[in-house]
């Protein structure tokens, strides 16, 4: 069974970092590329980043670019968000999810975390 | 950026009766390599997404067959043929054919 599990959220101040992790599980994690989507509370949907199986092809939304910083460790199979320099606007739950193919091509997303919420706030 | 626009936003609808979803993107989401990768998702309440429906018309593993899509270029549509009070949630389209990958606003599925 496909496990992705989110850790790392948490109340953060403006200007602050803060690391997201997800674990996975139950597949072969380096034959998949992940991403990162978020949702603000009682809003839609939001790409924010991805990376391809072996972290060869990386791609950033506009709203983060320059201060969020994706990686993985297969060895670990893990998944890491490092987000820089937060803003209020970045208030959300924040999915780990799976694409269906091992690079950043178009494919889709067929398995999601339960997500992890970051609150950026004085 | 492709732009994914959903209509309704919201969908009041009779437990048996059918349901449907339209979605319109901004500009044809027909890939070079000839696939449209157009996928539907389903929210349901407290719950994280889940993928119902890939490259416009194909059901994910475990999606009933009431849940079917169908379109082409830029006019795709979900329908449900029988709503059950589980299908309550909010529905996403999103394409994948060019990033950054964007998603429709969704569409909230009630019962009446």
């Amino acid at each position: 069974e496909v496990q992705l599990v989110e850790s790392g959220g948490g109340l953060v101040q403006p200007g602050r970092s803060l690391r997201l992790s997800c674990a996975a599980s139950g597949f072969t994690f380096d034959d998949y590329a992940m991403h990162w989507v978020r949702q603000a509370p009682g809003k839609g949907l939001e790409w924010v980043s991805g990376i391809s199986w072996n972290s060869g092809s990386i791609g950033y939304a506009d709203s983060v670019k320059g201060r969020f910083i994706i990686s993985r460790d297969n060895a670990k199979n893990s998944l890491y968000l490092q987000m820089n320099s937060l803003r209020a606007e970045d208030t959300a739950l924040y999915y780990c999810v799976r694409y269906s193919g091992y690079d950043l091509g178009s494919y889709y997303f067929d398995y999601w975390g339960q997500g992890t919420l970051v609150t950026v706030s004085s | 950026d492709i732009v994914m626009t959903q209509t309704p936003l919201s969908s009041p609808v009779t437990l048996g009766q059918p349901a449907s979803i339209s979605c319109r993107s901004s500009q044809t989401l027909v890939h070079s390599d000839g696939n449209t990768y157009l996928s539907w998702l389903q929210q349901r309440p407290g719950q994280p997404p889940r993928l119902l429906i890939y490259k416009i018309s194909n059901r994910f593993s475990g999606v009933p067959d009431r849940f079917s899509g169908s379109g082409a270029g830029t006019d795709f549509t979900l329908k449900i043929s029988r709503v059950e009070a589980e299908d309550v949630g909010v529905y996403y389209c999103m394409q994948v054919t060019q990033f950054p990958i964007t998603f429709g606003q969704g569409t909230r599925l009630e019962i009446k």
